[in-house]
């Protein structure tokens, strides 16, 4: 069946460095959407990517959509304490409902 | 405007017994979403409700789960009779469309920590 993965499952970050986890799909995706959960949290919606090459930034954060439609990227520039927590991407696809990863849980050092 | 909300926010149970979950979403959404997280694994789709009926049940691991919205509101997820393997953080999330359109983000409730002793 329709499998999303992410990498890396853990990101240690030292405050102020910059990191990426991505995000790979084994079919083609309609649309690919980020969540963000804090730990003891649940998920809340960052952004959703619908466009073949897409970019979007928000603040120190960079979401990249593939041109293929199957993989995306998150760039976190400048990491800082807040920014803890596990980034999970959802596929949505034709099948109607969105295909969670296992989710990058990310830790900062300061 | 109230988010979506479930209850209860932790359920300690033993093995073989029964447990009930509950969500009410979003007020309007008819789209409502039952998902799964297993320590350290991804988000699990269970199921999909457009208001009472089940689009899409493909998820439910076994015939343990029962899932109900009754008159197109509030959802119960019921685990009858509940196995070790049934412990994790179980989400709902609704939304006004379905995701199959592609233009909708999900609102997701807090969960409800289910551990099976």
């Amino acid at each position: 069946g329709q499998q999303v993965m992410q990498i890396p499952q853990y990101q240690h970050v030292q405050e102020g460095e910059d990191f990426t986890t991505y995000c790979n799909s084994s079919t083609t995706l309609s649309n690919i959407q980020w969540y963000k959960q804090r730990p003891g949290g649940h998920p809340v919606f960052l952004i959703q990517l619908v466009k073949s090459g897409e970019v979007k930034k928000q603040k120190r954060l960079t979401f990249q959509f593939g041109e293929a439609k199957k993989n995306s990227s998150l760039h976190i520039t400048a990491t800082q304490t807040t920014d803890v927590g596990t980034y999970f991407c959802a596929g949505g696809g034709s099948w109607g409902k969105l295909q969670f990863g296992a989710g990058t849980q990310v830790v900062v050092t300061p | 405007e109230a988010g979506v909300t479930q209850f209860p926010s932790h359920s300690v149970i033993e093995k073989g017994q029964t447990v009930t979950l509950r969500c009410d979403p979003i007020s309007g959404h008819d789209n409502l979403y039952w998902y799964r997280r297993v320590m350290g694994k991804e988000i699990k789709f269970l199921l999909h409700f457009v208001k009472e009926s089940k689009q899409d049940e493909s998820g439910m691991p076994n015939n343990r789960f029962l899932a109900e919205r009754t008159g197109g509101t509030y959802s119960t997820l019921k685990v009858q009779p509940a196995e070790l393997e049934d412990s994790g953080v179980y989400f709902c999330a609704s939304s006004p469309l379905p995701w199959s359109q592609g233009t909708t983000e999900a609102f997701f409730g807090q969960g409800t920590r289910l551990t099976v002793v």
